[in-house]
């Protein structure tokens, strides 16, 4: 198993231009994460699927950003239009539907808006 | 605000030496998770506890849970310079659906 998929590792964008990062879940997992990592603010839970449904977007920033799942085994995550402060490492993972199984992380995109 | 604050925030101690890193949470949980990061990785899943369960091992890795004190610790024995890395609790709140919410993290340095 290749674990989960996150592209591209980085990304260098002006401001104003759309990003898309995306993500390849394991293979039978049926939820997905979005997370965004950085110094100030840690880690946050910006969206998350289930079934390829959204469940909970309450963490999504503002309308810039947006998240599908089109199929079980891809999710995008898109900013339009990328600001500074959107500049972070963004996390994808997939995990079983149920509780009491943990999370499987991607390596991340690390995305800094100049 | 953050569901689990993990303290302390930095520990540098000699290999061979334990390493113990303490999480607090808020609200009733179904289970509290800790995480492995590694500098410029994702995170990386190593124990589970469930809420009726008080302690749990995994090789050099001892977790405790003490639901009436809200609070967790991790235990690394015989700690090692590859142990090196951020270490997280994550909360499965009752009430949160099956989304878990991470702590601040516990920055780990272990001195050759």
């Amino acid at each position: 198993d290749a674990g989960v998929i996150q592209s591209p590792r980085h990304e260098v964008t002006e401001m104003g231009q759309e990003v898309t990062l995306r993500c390849k879940p394991i293979s039978g997992h049926n939820s997905l994460f979005w997370y965004r990592q950085t110094m100030m603010r840690g880690l946050e839970l910006l969206i998350y699927f289930n079934n390829n449904v959204p469940i909970d977007d309450s963490g999504m920033p503002e309308d810039r950003f947006s998240a599908k799942m089109p199929n079980a085994s891809f999710s995008t995550l898109k900013i339009q239009p990328s600001e500074p402060r959107d500049s972070a490492v963004y996390f994808c993972a997939s995990s079983f539907n149920f509780r009491g199984y943990g999370y499987t992380f991607g390596s991340g995109t690390r995305l800094t808006v100049v | 605000s953050q569901q689990g604050e993990e303290d302390p925030q930095a520990l540098s101690i000699q290999e061979g030496e334990n390493a113990t890193m303490n999480c607090s949470y808020k609200t009733s949980i179904n289970n509290l998770q800790w995480y492995r990061q590694n500098s410029g990785r994702g995170l990386v899943h190593l124990i589970l506890i469930r809420s009726n369960e008080r302690e749990k091992h995994s090789g050099r890795l001892r977790v405790t849970l003490d639901t009436s004190k809200k609070s967790s610790s991790l235990l690394i024995t015989a700690s090692r310079a590859a142990d090196t890395a951020s270490y997280f609790c994550a909360t499965d709140q009752v009430f949160g659906n099956e989304k878990l919410t991470f702590g601040t993290g516990t920055r780990l340095t272990i001195i050759p």
